[in-house]
């Protein structure tokens, strides 16, 4: 049962454009949700987080966008750099529950 | 400040043989976590710390799979024994607290291959 779930195991946008990282999420009782980057042979690291209670969240070249109804969220990074290529895995959790659901992550490839 | 440390960073064993990782937290930080992940999936959570004691430890597979945190800073993550399909990378974590909003930071992982 995947709760959190990524269904683009790959995306390839160019330099200089907008990438946008899709999620979907199936139980209504996550009210925390955040994204994180990870590149080879390193762990995760965290990018930016929105609570249920907002529906945007913006940090430099990066803003989260959720949509409670839909169940939804997206990751926008723009400009887009190379050093942005990595897997993105967003995250969602119960408050309370204190534990993160990932999706299967996104491989973003920012081609110059 | 220095990250959360994992050792080994590789290991390769024989099925059915024993196997362990050592984790070691962010100075200060309270909260422990073990992941696993396997191929082309998402992190999934194995125990939880608080200090020394296990506090969600629900998705560890309990016949084979066992961790400790001595005095509530380092800990280990075993295996005896260790099957093929527990081929992933096993991943540490720790925040400064178990609030939703602290921040969980991972180590590099330990890449486990069972042969």
């Amino acid at each position: 049962d995947q709760q959190v779930k990524q269904n683009s195991p790959s995306l390839s946008v160019q330099e200089g454009r907008i990438s946008i990282l899709n999620c979907d999420y199936t139980n209504s009782m996550f009210d925390y949700f955040l994204w994180y980057k990870k590149y080879p042979a390193e762990g995760p690291t965290f990018l930016i987080s929105i609570s249920s209670i907002k529906d945007k969240n913006e940090d430099g070249r990066f803003t989260v966008f959720l949509n409670k109804s839909a169940k939804h969220l997206s990751l926008h990074i723009v400009p887009s750099q190379p050093g942005d290529s990595a897997v993105y895995f967003c995250a969602a959790e119960i408050q309370g529950a204190q534990k993160l659901v990932f999706g299967q992550g996104t491989r973003l490839t920012i081609n110059p | 400040e220095a990250g959360v440390v994992q050792s080994p960073r590789y290991k390769i064993i024989e099925k059915k043989q024993p196997v362990a990782f050592w984790c070691n937290p962010i100075s200060g930080h309270n909260t422990l976590y073990w992941y696993l992940q396997n191929l082309g999936q998402g992190p999934e959570l194995l125990i939880r710390y608080e200090n020394e004691e296990a506090v969600d430890d629900s998705q560890l597979p309990k016949d084979r799979f066992s961790a400790e945190r001595l005095k509530g800073v380092d800990s280990t993550l075993k295996i005896q024994p260790a099957e093929l399909g527990d081929s992933a990378v096993y991943l540490c974590a720790s925040s400064r607290s178990g609030l939703i909003t602290d921040t969980q930071y991972f180590g590099p992982g330990t890449r486990l291959t069972v042969l």
